[in-house]
């Protein structure tokens, strides 16, 4: 199965900053990453797929980059309502596999 | 608006069986893929199965396989988690979740996501 390894695994932030999360896998899977968002007592929230495609709804001070086996998920600007845990998953072989998560907490 | 709303969750004792439902509304259900994640109490999200749009071709996580069967009911738009031989690691909030194929193979990402129903695995 391919290894899905995040980091940091949690980081504090102040509104307004900017915030870089990464996710290697232990293979190689093109661009068939995407990155989820999950509030607390919340269902998770699509934000990227193909690695650098922004989901429709979702804003543009989310962006991802990378392929192969590095990627990256940059917030921009921290808003408030981005307090949550972000989770990486590769689909470019069964099993799927997560990340095992990145808490964004408030500094 | 797509929903997805997942019912059968509770209470079931090690090596029981139980069965999750998934109603689907507001897409052509049997145009895509659909699939299973599940989260346990406090812990990260784990990939469990995925069928295809016509319910032909099923995948599904080592740590489920050969006790959890995926199936659908395209005429019924409804996704099913058939679950046996439970085990306490198998308690979890399982997700249903639309893919964005009808092909499992093309499915890239898990675009909408229903508010999950809790399984206790427990004596």
């Amino acid at each position: 199965d391919i290894q899905m390894t995040q980091a940091p695994s949690s980081v504090s932030a102040s509104v307004g900053n900017k915030v870089t999360i990464t996710c290697r896998a232990s293979q190689g899977i093109g661009t068939w990453l995407a990155w989820y968002q999950q509030r607390p007592g919340q269902a998770p929230k699509l934000l990227i797929y193909a690695a650098s495609t922004l989901q429709s709804g979702v804003s543009s001070r989310f962006s991802g980059s990378g392929s192969g086996t590095d990627f990256t998920l940059t917030i921009s600007s921290l808003q408030p309502e981005d307090f949550a845990t972000y989770y990486c998953q590769q689909a470019n072989i069964f099993p799927w596999t997560f990340g095992q998560g990145t808490k964004v907490e408030i500094k | 608006e797509v929903q997805l709303l997942e019912s059968g969750g509770g209470l079931v004792q090690p090596g029981g069986s139980l069965r999750l439902s998934c109603a689907a509304s507001g897409f052509t259900f049997s145009s895509y893929a659909m699939s299973w994640v599940r989260q346990a109490p406090g812990k990260g999200l784990e990939w469990v199965s995925i069928t295809d749009g016509n319910g032909d071709k099923t995948f599904y996580a080592d740590s489920v396989k050969g006790r959890f069967t995926i199936s659908r009911d395209n005429s019924k738009n409804t996704l099913y988690l058939h679950m046996n031989s439970l085990r306490a690691e198998d308690t979890a909030v399982y997700y249903c979740a639309k893919t964005n194929s009808l092909s499992e193979q093309l499915a890239i990402n898990l675009d909408h996501w229903g508010q999950g129903a809790l399984v206790t695995v427990s004596s």
